[in-house]
């Protein structure tokens, strides 16, 4: 079985600039959501993924997109990256609907942006 | 509304002892409760989860949970600690599973 992967694992920009996350999610897995998680801070929500459309979004400004897939891959689009989007930006999926509603979520490794 | 939280940023353990890391939760429904542990440059793996069933939650590497409902409490035990528990340890709370509210964290230091 397959964990959630996510790339790239580090990257650099400069404020201003626009970046864009990826992430596969688990095998069997439908719904995909998006955290950020500042240095020694919990990890925030940022939104979430279900059948290609966004069905919950945490306090993010617009300038914090995405995107699913038909294979249940997600991109996270931020524009315009300011000082503060520095963090690890965490990818997580589960399985949505049916009996298995517990909304446990299997984590990917992050990508760690630095903004300059 | 939901949230979390985790009392003591920072708990420091010998070797063997007993491991006690305290969350409380707020939240207007019954509500789904989750340990993670983060290991350094890692993402989070679950520990444990509280789905309305048996109130004392076995985890994985010994680790237990047990929800109090009166307390709205949700605390993390192992009765000896060993070095390679030795992370971040964030509790979390869902209501329907589309969004999760994380506390703070606990790092948990292991003393030889």
């Amino acid at each position: 079985e397959t964990g959630v992967t996510q790339s790239p694992t580090h990257l650099i920009k400069t404020r201003g600039q626009q970046v864009t996350l990826r992430c596969s999610s688990q095998s069997g897995h439908n719904t995909v959501s998006w955290y950020q998680q500042a240095l020694g801070q919990g990890p925030q929500f940022i939104f979430q993924y279900y059948r290609e459309e966004e069905n919950g979004r945490g306090n993010f400004p617009p300038r914090f997109s995405g995107l699913q897939f038909p294979n249940y891959s997600s991109e996270l689009n931020v524009n315009a990256l300011e000082l503060d989007d520095s963090a690890l930006y965490l990818c997580a999926s589960r399985v949505s609907g049916g009996a298995l509603r517990t909304g446990e979520l299997f984590f990917g490794e992050g990508s760690r942006l630095t903004v300059l | 509304a939901q949230s979390v939280t985790q009392l003591g940023s920072h708990v420091s353990v010998s070797e063997g002892a007993l491991v006690l890391l305290r969350c409380n939760y707020s939240s207007s429904v019954p509500p789904y409760l989750f340990w993670y542990v983060q290991y350094p440059n890692q993402g989070l793996q679950l520990l444990l989860k509280y789905t309305s069933a048996a109130t004392l939650v076995k985890g994985i590497n010994g680790f237990e949970a047990e929800f109090k409902k009166s307390e709205t409490s949700f605390h993390l035990t192992k009765p000896s600690a060993h070095m390679s528990d030795a992370a971040e340890y964030f509790c979390a709370v869902s209501d329907t599973g589309n969004q999760c509210y994380f506390g703070t964290g606990t790092s948990l230091t292991v003393i030889p």
